[in-house]
Order: structure tokens, then sequence, then C-alpha cells
């Protein structure tokens, strides 16, 4: 059964880079022709799809972020990762990571649990 | 900006079928995804492509599509039923696949 484990700094200061990094075990993240997603959900509200990256390597971003938004693969550890730069209190958020099916369609299955990232001097 | 338009509570009785919508105007083009969200856990897939409902989902949720508005009925609602529930869809412009979420539907069961 696919899992996806979100990990990364749980404290960013305003202005700097948060990074996070999806791990996925129990199947490779190069099989299926998948995409692999970033999905955020500030405190009490409801989501926000950051990005994800095809299984061709090409990106598509949420244009309300996409000029700080990385989002990058390393099929060699079979993992995935995001970087959101210039970070303001408005970016706290629990960070999903999740797969995401083969065009045309884009839904989101499975999910991982998630983690809080809060953004604090 | 493209929106996806869901009510922000439904409360119902166990036992009784709760009925949750989505609207947005591109739904009769693109399909609809729900998700469901407990308090502390990851949202879940319940239906994909409007009616199509994943293994292991209850079969007393579904699905259904009429026009611009989408509808995730739950049949028989139980006490665990109750939860944040998200539609999904992709989004309209046409210039990128990107996606857009509605914003969310609490239900209550009584």
């Amino acid at each position: 059964q696919l899992q996806l484990q979100e990990s990364g700094s749980g404290l960013v200061k305003p202005s700097q880079t948060l990074s996070l990094t999806c791990a996925v075990s129990g199947g490779s993240i190069s099989s299926g022709g998948y995409s692999w997603s970033w999905i955020r959900q500030p405190p009490g509200k409801g989501l926000e799809w950051i990005g994800y990256i095809y299984h061709s390597g090409s990106t598509y971003y949420n244009p309300s972020l996409k000029s700080r938004v990385t989002i990058s693969v390393d099929r060699s550890k079979n993992q995935f990762s995001l970087k959101l730069s210039s970070v303001t209190a408005a970016d706290t958020a629990v960070y999903y990571c999740a797969r995401t099916t083969p065009r045309p369609y884009n839904w989101f299955d499975p999910w991982g649990q998630g983690t809080l990232v809060t953004v604090s001097s | 900006s493209y929106e996806l338009t869901q009510p922000p509570s439904v409360s119902v009785s166990p036992g009784q079928t709760a009925r949750i919508t989505c609207s947005g105007d591109a739904l009769p083009k693109q399909y609809a995804y729900w998700y469901q969200q407990k308090p502390g856990q990851a949202p879940v897939l319940v239906i994909y492509k409007d009616s199509e409902r994943p293994s292991g989902i209850p079969e007393r949720f579904s699905g259904s599509s009429s026009g611009t508005t989408v509808t995730l009925t739950i049949s028989g609602v139980q006490a665990e039923d109750e939860a944040d529930y998200y539609c999904q869809s992709a989004d309209s412009s046409g210039t990128y696949p990107g996606v857009v979420f509605g914003g969310g539907t609490k239900l209550t069961v009584l």
C-alpha cells in the first residue's frame, strides 16, 4: 500500500525559505505515470493547492504562489520536495503531499499525514 | 478566478440522508472529486469522477452531477460521518491544468 510521509522544518522565520520533503514508500515514484502534489491548509481554513510535478518532470503551480514555489523530484530517493521562498505568517499551514492521478484527471489519493509549518520570528 | 461554492454547514440526524452540493461554472465540462476530512487527519478521497467510489469507501457514499452542480450524498448517515467535506475540480481557464477546491462543508450529525 502506497504511503507518503512529509518531513522538514516545523518553524521558519519570515522572509526565509520553507523546505519540505515527501518520502514515498510502498511503490515507485516513477511508475504508473502519476504526478506528485503539494497542498496546504491554514489552521481552521480550507484546502489550497500549491502545485504538482508531472511524471515527465514538468511542473504546474498555483498562480497565486507561482513566483515563490519550486517542486522537484529525486527519483533515486523515491521522494519529492517543496520549496517556498520569502515566507510570511500567511504561509503558516499544515502542508500535505499527495499522489495525483495521471492526466486528464487530477484527483489526490493517497495523502500524507501532513506537517505543520509555522512562520514566526 | 474560478471558484467552487459549497454550503458552510449541513446538519442531519443519524439514519437520515445528507446532501452536500458544490457549484461551479465549469463542472459540466470537468469532473469533480470529494474528500472527507476528520479533525486532525488528512483528507480522504470518497468520490472520484463525479460518481465513482474508491475501494474501501462505504456504499452509503454516492455522487451525482447535474449541470453546474455536483452533489455528495450520504445515505443512512452515521455518527462517524461527521467531518468536513471538500469538493475539488480542475481550473476552467484552460491555460494550465490547475486545481481548485471548494471552501468545505462541515457535516454535523445531530
